[in-house]
């Protein structure tokens, strides 16, 4: 398997603008976890789902970011406008439950708002 | 989830075995001890986690007091790409409600 797959592993854009990250999880992982970091908070999980619902999505940080999970090998993360201050690594993670429940990053996107 | 304190940073000569202290006294009995490292821009990484017995697996070995308060996470011989930071999380198992929540965690630096 190839691992979680993010896209893209860069992003450079300017304020106002959409920004779409993508997540292809493991397949047949049944968890999916949205983290951003940055060094000033470190890593902050902002939304998980379980089978493709998202169940907790309370460290979105506003209206501006939104998740989804439209099928179970396929998610993206949001952020409409942009801002300078969302400027992070986004991670992507997966897990499958009852596996000890281990978590498999994704590479990462770097997101500069300029 | 019961809250973990670690060191902000250790260093360990190369080839020496590397022990990563954590402190959790608030943990509850059906509360595990995970194991996470993060690599310089990479993901974080699992390496190991238990619940009340000592573990080892290929990466580590990890030590849980017998009163569960606090673990030690040993890197038996490091070397150079062991450099990292080590995040210790302390959370239920296979629960719906499932987060894990990363603290600061320790900078492990290995020198030569």
């Amino acid at each position: 398997d190839a691992g979680v797959i993010q896209s893209p592993r860069h992003e450079v854009t300017e304020m106002g603008q959409e920004v779409t990250l993508r997540c292809k999880p493991i397949s047949g992982h049944d968890y999916l976890f949205w983290y951003r970091q940055t060094m000033m908070r470190g890593l902050e999980l902002l939304i998980y789902f379980n089978n493709n619902v998202p169940i907790d999505d309370s460290g979105m940080p506003e209206d501006r970011f939104s998740a989804k999970m439209p099928n179970a090998s396929f998610s993206t993360l949001k952020i409409q406008p942009s801002e300078p201050r969302d400027s992070a690594v986004y991670f992507c993670a997966s897990s499958l439950s009852g596996g000890g429940e281990k978590l498999f990053f994704g590479s990462g996107t770097q997101l500069s708002v300029l | 989830d019961a809250k973990t304190t670690q060191p902000p940073s250790m260093d360990c000569a190369e080839g020496r075995a590397a022990n990563l202290p954590c402190n959790h006294s608030t943990i509850s009995g059906n509360e595990y001890v995970y194991w996470y490292r993060q690599i310089h821009s990479q993901g974080p990484q699992y390496i190991i986690h238990g619940l009340k017995n000592n573990e080892t697996n290929e990466m580590a070995s990890l030590i849980i007091t017998e009163d569960r308060k606090s673990s030690t996470l040993i890197l038996p011989h490091a070397t150079l790409r062991d450099t990292a930071v080590y995040y210790c999380i302390v959370r239920v198992a296979q629960s719906s409600a499932s987060k894990i929540i990363f603290g600061s965690g320790t900078r492990l630096s290995i020198r030569p």
